[in-house]
């Protein structure tokens, strides 16, 4: 049973253009959420996370939203550059859950110069 | 800081081998974590500890065993190695309280044959 599901596998965009990564959840205790990028032959690294009682988080050029009605969150990166191009986990914590995250199966980003 | 380290990156063990996934955090974290990934698949969690002396099994804890002596290490023991453990295995930590960052170690690639 995938509680994080991340539906595209892998996503194309130009350079400079905008993208857009997807992320829906199925357990509505999710109070936390969380993007990891990884690089290859790399660990993830954090990058950007939102609590539920917001429904949008902004870092430089990446910002994070939540709808938790549709419990879908999406992470928006704008402009793209090239370093962008790792694959991205969507991830998600519930309370008192001692801080277990569970991770989507990812979508790799490839910035086209 | 190194952050947190693996070792060994890469193992081939033979089927009924057995070996220690070794995992160092010099972050004073409390909470530590193992976790695999399988191609295309997200990484799933094995065994956690939230202090030394304290470990509990995650989603997927068969066929491994995990101890905490130290705040700093949390090795990760395979008895009898088997096909279906070939996988890329991440190392994390997280400081007890929000958020729920969580910091991951280079992993270490195992193929068991």
């Amino acid at each position: 049973d995938q509680q994080v599901k991340q539906n595209s596998p892998s996503l194309s965009v130009q350079e400079g253009r905008i993208s857009i990564l997807n992320c829906d959840y199925t357990n509505s205790m999710f109070d936390y959420f969380l993007w990891y990028k990884k690089y290859p032959a790399e660990g993830p690294t954090f990058l950007i996370s939102i609590s539920s009682i917001k429904d949008k988080n902004e870092d430089g050029r990446f910002t994070v939203f939540l709808n938790k009605s549709a419990k879908h969150l999406s992470l928006h990166i704008v402009p793209s550059q090239p370093g962008d191009s790792a694959v991205y986990f969507c991830a998600a914590s519930a309370p008192f859950g001692n801080e277990k995250l569970t991770f989507g199966t990812g979508t790799r980003l490839t910035i086209i110069p | 800081n190194a952050g947190v380290t693996q070792t060994p990156k890469f193992r081939i063990l033979k089927i009924g081998q057995s070996m220690t996934l070794q995992c160092a955090q010099d972050m004073n974290h409390n909470y530590m974590y193992w976790y695999r990934q399988d191609p295309g698949m997200g990484l799933k969690l094995i065994y956690y500890s939230v202090g030394a002396g304290i470990t509990d099994k995650g989603e997927v804890p068969n066929g491994y065993n995990v101890s905490r002596s130290t705040t700093e290490d949390f090795p990760l023991r395979l008895e009898l190695a088997a096909p279906s453990q070939t996988s890329v295995y991440f190392c994390a930590s997280s400081y007890s309280g929000a958020p729920y960052e969580q910091y991951f170690g280079p992993g270490t690639r195992l193929t068991v044959t």
